[in-house]
């Protein structure tokens, strides 16, 4: 696709259940970032791919959040047993290959509301 | 200290002013600098992209990079409606997470007609 695509765009979930989050990078592009970012603050570093393996999954803030990516493309990620501290939008970012000298270009952003 | 700090605002001026943003870093490894623009409700996008020291030029846009001072501004001339939003700085470092952006906080501008 043109560009960084991001679904749902909008969820709310009630406290307690599992919400999947899916991001379709740029074709060709072997980074994948997620990103998260509450409301009024910076966007905080969850989970970085290079194809399908996640050298760095430091930024993921407790055990209920998970992620994946399959063919080097498409990525899921998971948060179970959601919280209301999970209500934030989360974003999903690519690059060709790693950032350093490549522009990573966001998507629009998954808004999760946990009630 | 947080690795990227930048005064979250708001900031409000009028239309056609000269708008200054800034952010300081404390992490001497940077060494890519950008400065990322979003909507409300929208994602980051990006504006303006330097290698190391020194300044760079795109239409309205001037980003500068001081590393001496660990200082990293963007100037927006003669500034538009159009252009509020909130600017995000962000840094990438050129060791082993030379993979990963770190934001500040964003800055809220507000251009008023």
């Amino acid at each position: 696709g043109a560009g960084v695509s991001q679904s749902p765009s909008n969820k709310v979930t009630e406290k307690g259940k599992d919400v999947e989050l899916r991001c379709d990078p740029i074709s060709g592009h072997t980074a994948l970032y997620w990103y998260r970012q509450r409301l009024g603050q910076g966007l905080e570093f969850l989970i970085y791919f290079q194809g399908n393996s996640a050298p760095d999954k430091s930024g993921l803030p407790s055990d209920r959040f998970s992620a994946e990516r399959t063919g080097e493309s498409v990525s899921t990620l998971t948060i179970q047993r959601t919280q209301q501290e999970d209500s934030a939008v989360y974003l999903c970012a690519s690059s060709f290959q790693g950032a350093s000298g490549n522009t990573i270009y966001f998507g629009e952003g998954s808004w999760l509301t946990v009630v | 200290q947080k690795e990227v700090e930048q005064d979250p605002g708001p900031l409000s001026v009028p239309e056609g002013a000269i708008v200054s943003l800034n952010c300081t870093y404390s992490n001497s490894a940077f060494q890519y600098f950008m400065w990322y623009r979003q909507y409300s409700r929208k994602g980051p996008e990006l504006l303006m992209y330097t290698y190391s020291s020194g300044n760079k030029e795109d239409g309205r846009f001037t980003a500068q990079v001081d590393k001496s001072s660990k200082y990293i501004s963007l100037f927006i001339r003669d500034s538009q409606p159009s252009d509020s939003a909130t600017y995000l700085c962000a840094m990438i470092n050129s060791g082993g997470s030379n993979y990963k952006l770190t934001f500040g906080k964003g800055t809220l501008l507000t251009v008023n007609p």
